[in-house]
């Protein structure tokens, strides 16, 4: 059971376009929703968080928008450049559980052409 | 500050032949994960271990074993690989204060033949 889609699989877009890669899930419990981005070769690291109690959180040319009533989050990546390209993982913690696990998307391969 | 390190980087194994996945993190950490990822599959986390003297099965623990050794360090050991363990393994870690922020370390590619 997948508890955290993502979508699209893979993605390609021009330089200076926007990115937009969507996550949708089922578990209500979940309270914490972060995006990692990881090059290839590298581990995963986290580029930005929101949690449920706001519609949208920006940090530089990263957005998160939230949709808590239809359990839906997306990842908007302005202005996109070609060093953006990169696997992005959406994910989801449960908060009835003290360990702080995280759920993984299965990922999005964006690739940014200049 | 080295963050997560793992040893070895790469791998390969015939079917039958055990191995053991070093992880060590050096920023004190209470919690440490390990995690597998496959094409298509995203991240499976494997076990996880909470804090110092504690472990647990994640989501894909079957064909693994874990010891956390001290508060450093936590291996991932395959007892029997088989090729349906081929994949690459990334260690990561968390601390007390942000329990939900992972670091990652550079992961291990494994091919089990």
């Amino acid at each position: 059971q997948q508890q955290v889609k993502q979508s699209p699989q893979s993605l390609i877009v021009q330089k200076g376009g926007i990115s937009i890669i969507n996550c949708a899930y089922e578990n209500t419990a979940f309270d914490y929703f972060p995006w990692y981005q990881q090059f290839p070769g590298k581990g995963p690291a986290l580029l930005i968080a929101i949690r449920p109690d706001v519609s949208e959180k920006k940090e530089g040319r990263f957005t998160i928008s939230f949709n808590k009533s239809a359990k839906q989050f997306s990842l908007h990546i302005m202005d996109s450049q070609p060093g953006d390209s990169a696997t992005y993982f959406c994910a989801a913690r449960n908060s009835g559980g003290s360990n702080y696990k995280l759920t993984f998307g299965k990922g999005t391969l964006l690739t940014v052409n200049p | 500050n080295a963050g997560v390190t793992q040893t070895p980087k790469f791998q390969v194994l015939k079917t039958g032949q055990s191995m053991t996945l070093q992880c060590a993190q050096d920023m004190n950490h209470n919690s440490m994960y390990w995690y597998r990822q496959d094409p298509g599959m995203g991240l499976r986390l494997i076990y996880y271990s909470a804090s110092e003297g504690t472990t647990d099965k994640g989501e894909v623990p079957n064909g693994y074993n874990v010891s956390r050794l001290n508060k450093r360090e936590f291996s991932l050991r395959l007892e029997s690989a088989a090729p349906s363990q081929t994949s690459v393994y990334f260690c990561a870690s968390s601390g007390a204060q942000k329990r939900e922020k992972l670091f990652f370390g550079s992961g291990t590619q494994l091919s089990v033949l």
